[in-house]
């Protein structure tokens, strides 16, 4: 099955304390992003990768990282969370520029 | 400008028909999408228009796009109370090499029985 898994899907971690979001896909995609959610802003891209160890920043880079080492894989690092971080992240996958994006089915990250 | 506005709420009776309006601000749009949220779930792709085209038909979702106005809109034609979420609409720019979509802010429906 066609899928972007995410994980985890919900976590509670403490200012400070780094921790990586993990994204999965096995469409053999080239793009894939990052995303989050916040009530009445919509998602707003974090950043972004056009293929292997091409990333680059999206709207609301800072505070992130990210990497790609594998085509299917693109992990969401925040060094040192704050709790302007709190929100629902939402990794997607596409084939080109321009065609549908795929999902995952969010985190929900609290930093308290 | 990349800008997507959609009103926050709308709110119908079920067996109504619901439509859900967005507007956008780039005329190199290419495709255009609809996603529905529904709670503590990702985001589940509803359907999509090119550019070029006027209207769409899926079942019970009809999508109008007028080019002119820059106005998107989603019909929902006899709908249920499963209906109720939040429904985004998202533009893909033809000049982006980002892969990048520009979401609105999202209109959450509700379905009243």
């Amino acid at each position: 099955e066609a899928q972007v898994t995410q994980n985890p899907r919900y976590l509670i971690t403490v200012t400070g304390k780094k921790l990586t979001v993990t994204c999965s896909q096995n469409m053999n995609h080239e793009y894939m992003s990052w995303y989050r959610q916040d009530p009445g802003l919509g998602l707003r891209q974090i950043y972004y990768s056009m293929n292997v160890e091409v990333t680059d920043k999206g709207d609301v880079p800072e505070g992130y990282k990210v990497s790609r080492k594998e085509k299917r894989n693109f992990p969401l690092i925040l060094e040192s969370p704050s709790p302007n971080q709190t929100s629902l992240y939402f990794c997607a996958s596409r084939t080109g520029s321009n065609t549908e994006a795929f999902f995952g089915q969010g985190t929900r990250l609290t930093v308290v | 400008g990349e800008d997507v506005e959609q009103s926050l709420f709308l709110s119908v009776r079920e067996g109504d028909s619901s439509v859900i309006n967005c507007t956008y601000t780039d005329s190199s749009s290419t495709y255009l999408y609809w996603y529905k949220q529904e709670p503590g779930a990702g985001l589940q792709l509803l359907t999509y228009i090119f550019s070029n085209m006027d209207m769409k038909q899926d079942q019970r979702l009809t999508v109008l796009l007028n080019k002119k106005d820059k106005h998107l809109s989603l019909r929902i034609a006899d709908t249920q109370t499963g209906d109720s979420a939040i429904y985004f609409c998202a533009e893909s720019i033809r000049s982006s090499n980002t892969g990048k979509l520009i979401f609105g802010q999202g209109t959450t429906l509700q379905v009243k029985p």
